[in-house]
This record gives structure tokens, C-alpha cells and sequence, in this order.
């Protein structure tokens, strides 16, 4: 069966500073791979995806997310964070059983401090 | 459009009542989804729903059932509610392009349910 784990309950950085949101995977076969984000008593956006092609994947709101195979990760990246940016964040792979349905990562709570 | 509706926004039962969760999608997607959401774990996978018709069991079925009613809507009901299933449910709803999934789940705002 598939995983996701996010190491990180929560990261703290300064606005202005870049932000990394770490996620590895465990998957049979290739990975599809998702982040989204969840605001305060909301549903879950999506950000962007993986599914083949360039490991740089870039998405909404100036988000990226590096994949890389070898080391089974696919970490959230933003070059310079903004207050805004604060919010709970989750990795997600698809199910490989041809449901579709994903599993998801436990979260990530960015805090960026003004 | 209104994207995925979901009702009630919050809900308060006593050990052993049933209720059900309505979800809708204007967005004409074959395929819907219901998960619950608890602190730490994440968002963890009851049911599903690929096409009008037909249901499959997720991480979580049990306490719960399903009717996808037709292909805007797919319901969720809690025949006898319990404490444990105390939590914040989602719906969500996804569709196929071009032969391949697109996989990009839109998500409802949500059901908070306490179960006392």
C-alpha cells in the first residue's frame, strides 16, 4: 500500500524568507504526487501536481515542488514567503488501485511571522 | 458555478442517531469521494465513488454508508453515530480528461460533526 509522510508538524519561517514543506512517498510504480492547502475552516485547495515529465513542478500562488525520485521525496518549495502563505499544507500520491482516491500526508502547519 | 456543496456545515448528535450527509457537484464529474479529517492523521478515505451507480469502501467504511444518488450527488449516512466518529467530514469530486486522470480533487467546505 501506498504512504505519505510529512516529518514536520510545523515550520516556522520569516516573510520574505524562501519555505521548504518536506514530503516523502512509498509507492509501487510510479508515483502521482499532489499538494494542497487547507485555511482556517476551509476545504482543501489544490496547489499542483506530478505526474511525469519535469521533476520542477510549479503551481499556484508561486508554489514549486521538486520530485525526485531517488530519494522517494516531494518537497514544497516558495522562494519568498508571505504572511498569507500561513496555513495547514498536505502531500497526497494517488491511489494505484485505479480508484483515484488519494491518500494523504498528516500536514504540515506553515506559520509565516510577519 | 458553485463547485462542491455540502450540508449541514455543523452537527450535533447523541450516541445512536443517524444522520446524513448531503454533497453535490455542479461541475459534471463522474467520480466523488467522502473523507473525514482528524487531528494528526490527515485526511483518510471512507468511501468512493467512481461513476453514478456505482461505490467502493476506502481506509474507513465502517459506521458509515453511501448512496450516489445520481451523478451530481453522493450522500452520507451514519446509521447508528458514535463518539469515534466525531471528526470533520469532506466531500470531493474529480474527473478524467483525455484518457488519463486528471486526478485534481475538488473539495466542499465541510461538515463538522460532534457526536456526544
Amino acid at each position: 500500500a501506498q504512504s505519505v509522510a510529512q516529518p514536520e508538524d510545523q515550520v516556522n519561517v520569516a516573510e520574505g524568507n524562501p519555505l521548504t514543506v518536506k514530503c516523502t512517498y512509498s509507492v509501487s510504480g510510479n508515483p502521482y504526487l499532489f499538494w494542497y492547502v487547507q485555511y482556517p475552516n476551509r476545504g482543501l485547495q489544490f496547489l499542483l501536481k506530478y505526474i511525469t515529465g519535469d521533476n520542477l513542478v510549479k503551481g499556484s500562488y508561486g508554489f514549486e515542488a521538486e520530485f525526485n525520485k531517488s530519494q522517494t521525496s516531494f518537497h514544497l518549495k516558495k522562494p519568498s514567503a508571505l504572511v498569507s502563505d500561513s496555513a495547514l499544507y498536505f502531500c497526497a500520491v494517488r491511489d494505484l488501485a485505479g480508484r483515484r482516491a488519494l491518500t494523504f500526508g498528516s500536514g504540515t502547519r506553515l506559520q509565516v511571522q510577519p | 458555478n458553485a463547485g462542491v456543496t455540502q450540508t449541514p456545515k455543523f452537527q450535533v448528535l447523541k450516541t445512536g442517531q443517524s444522520m446524513t450527509l448531503q454533497c453535490a457537484q455542479d461541475m459534471n464529474h463522474n467520480s466523488m469521494y467522502w473523507y473525514r479529517q482528524d487531528p494528526g492523521m490527515g485526511l483518510r478515505l471512507i468511501y468512493y465513488s467512481a461513476s453514478e451507480g456505482t461505490t467502493d469502501k476506502g481506509e474507513v467504511p465502517n459506521g458509515y454508508n453511501v448512496s450516489r444518488l445520481n451523478k451530481r450527488e453522493f450522500s452520507l449516512r451514519l446509521e447508528s453515530a458514535a463518539p469515534s466518529q466525531t471528526s470533520v467530514y469532506f466531500c470531493a469530486s474529480s474527473e478524467k480528461s483525455s484518457g488519463r486522470a486528471l486526478d485534481e480533487q475538488y473539495f466542499g467546505p465541510g461538515t463538522r460533526l460532534t457526536v456526544t
